[in-house]
């Protein structure tokens, strides 16, 4: 059984950062493409980023780049998101996602049980 | 980036009747980059099907989808009460993925 779990969400200040995990088990972590999706509350899904298994090439909304950085340890089975200067448009759940297929883009076929950022003073 | 349009916004039925929700693109993502989802009150998003049609692990033979190009449906052909949920369609052939802003169907 494929298990994903997130940590690290919380509040924080506009412009602060945080930096989120997801602990994988049941997966041969290291071939997977992984991903990042958020829904704001109340509100639907939002892609923001991938890690592509193989070459770990990354993939970012426009909106994040240059702000947030996804990276793996694969001797962890451990996926993270190190997200600064953050604003209050990035409060959300952030799910931690698997892809399945060949493409990065999708479909997300696990999914974490979800970690919530807060971005308010 | 392709917009996905879901339509109703809301499908109020009972149970044991039929489901058509509606995806509609603003750009064609073929026939085989489209995804749905099924997500129930403080949960995580569960995929059903993928590629328009194909049903994912699990997933009960009453969902099915079809459509391709920029039109799709999810049909489910007799709700189960586990069913109330909201239904997002999700297109991966384009960067960046993208999601429809969700169908919720609710209990009549």
């Amino acid at each position: 059984e494929v298990q994903l779990l997130e940590s690290g969400g919380g509040l924080v200040q506009p412009g602060g950062s945080l930096r989120l995990s997801c602990v994988a088990s049941g997966i041969t972590f290291s071939s997977y493409t992984m991903t990042w999706i958020r829904q704001a509350p109340g509100k639907g899904l939002e892609w923001v980023s991938a890690l592509r298994g193989g070459d770990d090439g990354t993939e970012y909304l426009d909106s994040v780049k240059g702000r947030f950085t996804i990276s793996r340890d694969n001797s962890k089975n451990t996926l993270y998101l190190q997200m600064n200067s953050l604003r209050a448009d990035d409060s959300a759940v952030y799910y931690c996602v698997t892809v399945t297929g060949n493409y990065w883009g999708g479909p997300f076929n696990n999914w974490g049980q979800g970690t919530m950022v807060t971005v308010s003073s | 980036e392709i917009v996905l349009t879901q339509s109703p916004g809301t499908l109020s039925l009972s149970p044991g009747e039929r489901a058509t929700l509606s995806c509609r693109a603003s750009q064609s993502v073929g026939s085989t980059w489209l995804a749905w989802y099924q997500q129930k009150v403080a949960q995580a998003p569960r995929l059903l099907l993928y590629g328009a049609s194909n049903r994912a692990a699990g997933i009960p033979d009453r969902f099915s989808g079809s459509g391709s190009g920029t039109d799709f449906t999810l049909t489910i052909s007799r709700l189960e009460p586990e069913d109330f949920a909201v239904y997002y369609c999700q297109q991966y052939g384009n960067s960046p993925p993208t999601f429809g802003g969700g169908t919720k169907v609710e209990i009549e």
